[in-house]
């Protein structure tokens, strides 16, 4: 079984400064791990994602996240945030062997972007 | 390309209903996946479905039901309804049952039991 910890439910940010959500997980088995972004009323988009091979991975629009195994975390980053980031965006794991496909999402870290 | 549809956007019903979900995968993906959102309770994986059959179930009550259709749309059903299924409900598929296969979502269906 997998679990996730999103330690910061809100994360308040002026626009054009950097930022962190992290992301911590708990697996017994290897993960896949994912960043999913909700915006208000909407359903969930694919961010990024980490399958295999090199440990950072980049969305298309300026987000990176980490693999970190030895320290269980997968954070995402931003150097510089635009008022279009604001949503929730939820950290996802899912095991490379069993689990039955399913991912296990953390609790969700609300971004709000400031002027 | 479409993405995952679902209908229901909304959906009100009444405490002892049922509610009907309703999925369209992205057009050749096999594996059709539901979760629940439910405030306080964040995101829950409720079932799996691939090639018509149920390969996994979440922590929830056999009133919650469902079934993949042979061109892979999938229905979520929920029987008795109680005032704590209000919840957003998405659906999400995927290319095939391969592990690391990216789950896409729907935009949801709201549940609103009074």
């Amino acid at each position: 079984a997998q679990s996730v910890t999103q330690l910061d439910s809100q994360v308040p940010v002026f626009e054009e400064a950097p930022v962190e959500l992290r992301c911590n997980y708990s697996s017994s088995v290897s993960v896949y791990l994912f960043w999913y972004v909700q915006y208000p009323n909407q359903g969930l988009q694919l961010l990024l994602k980490y399958l295999s091979g090199s440990t950072l991975v980049e969305s298309i629009n300026g987000f990176e996240a980490e693999f970190n195994k030895s320290q269980t975390s997968f954070h995402l980053r931003k150097p510089s945030v635009h008022i279009s980031d604001t949503a929730e965006y939820f950290c996802a794991v899912r095991g490379v062997t069993g689990g039955g496909n399913k991912l296990t999402f953390g609790t969700g870290t609300q971004l709000k972007v400031e002027l | 390309e479409a993405g995952v549809t679902q209908s229901p956007t909304h959906l009100i019903k009444t405490r002892g209903q049922q509610a009907t979900l309703r999925c369209s995968p992205i057009s050749g993906h096999t594996s059709v996946y539901w979760y629940q959102q439910a405030l306080g309770l964040g995101l829950q994986f409720l079932l799996w479905y691939d090639e018509g059959e149920e390969r996994n179930r979440g922590n929830f009550p056999p009133r919650f039901s469902g079934r993949q259709f042979p061109n892979y749309s999938s229905e979520l059903n929920v029987n008795a309804l109680e005032l704590e299924d209000s919840a957003l409900y998405l659906c999400a598929s995927s290319l095939d049952v391969t592990i690391g296969e990216t789950q896409y979502f729907g935009p949801g269906t709201r549940l609103l039991v009074l």
